[in-house]
């Protein structure tokens, strides 16, 4: 069966620091892979996807960038936090088939200070 | 991508039918309609799917007018577990357009 895995569950990171998220997937090959934020008591915004190794798509200019590189592995980065970069982070990943929707991970919760 | 316009809560009572409805006046002809649900500090999980007409599964069934300008996400008997957020998304699947966008939800409370 399929899983995903997100680390790490929390984390607490000084204003400047640097950041780094991890998202695998196992139990399944060229998955499609998002990056989600969400504030505190708002919805999800979609940050990064990609449908392939090497294929990233940016759907909001910002502090973050995002890397596939292998084909199951994706990682969320920043050189340098802000205070605005706190939140709830959750990857996920699809097949692209109909019926089978998004596949979440535990999410991490980035607390910048 | 079309837009959603979903109740922002909603109160309901154990062993009560919940129906939470969802406005996509702009949904295109690929566009497929998805429910998710979401618990605090969770991620979303993916609930149903549907293009038109009615679809049910063991969680719920979602009914789709012809015209597919809303959805409605039923939720039979709902216990206080059931108390989260539900999100209702329209978009395409396949390739590189194949990413969905999330709208403030609609925070359905179960009270005993």
């Amino acid at each position: 069966s399929q899983t995903i895995h997100q680390w790490p569950a929390t984390l607490v990171q000084p204003v400047g620091s640097p950041l780094s998220l991890e998202c695998t997937v196992e139990g399944t090959s060229n998955p499609n892979l998002y990056w989600y934020r969400q504030a505190a008591g708002r919805g999800l915004q979609l940050l990064f996807y990609s449908v392939g190794i090497g294929q990233i798509s940016s759907e909001v200019p910002q502090n973050l960038s995002a890397s596939r590189p292998q084909d199951r592995q994706f990682i969320l980065s920043s050189k340098k936090l802000l205070l605005s970069d706190s939140g709830f982070y959750l990857c996920a990943w699809s097949t692209g088939k109909l019926g089978y929707g998004y596949t979440f991970g535990s999410g991490t919760r980035l607390t910048v200070v | 991508l079309a837009k959603t316009t979903q109740p922002i809560s909603m109160d309901s009572y154990e062993g009560q039918e919940v129906n939470i409805t969802c406005s996509h006046n702009n949904i295109a002809t690929n566009d497929y309609i998805t429910w998710y649900q979401q618990f605090p500090s969770q991620g979303p999980r993916f609930i149903i799917q549907g293009y038109k007409t009615k679809v049910t599964n063991e969680v719920a069934s979602l009914f789709i007018p012809a015209d597919r300008k809303s959805s409605t996400l039923s939720l039979p008997r709902v216990s206080l577990s059931d108390t989260a957020v539900y999100y209702c998304l329209v978009g395409r699947y396949g390739g590189a357009t194949n990413k969905l966008i999330f709208g403030t939800g609609t925070l359905l409370a179960v009270q005993p």
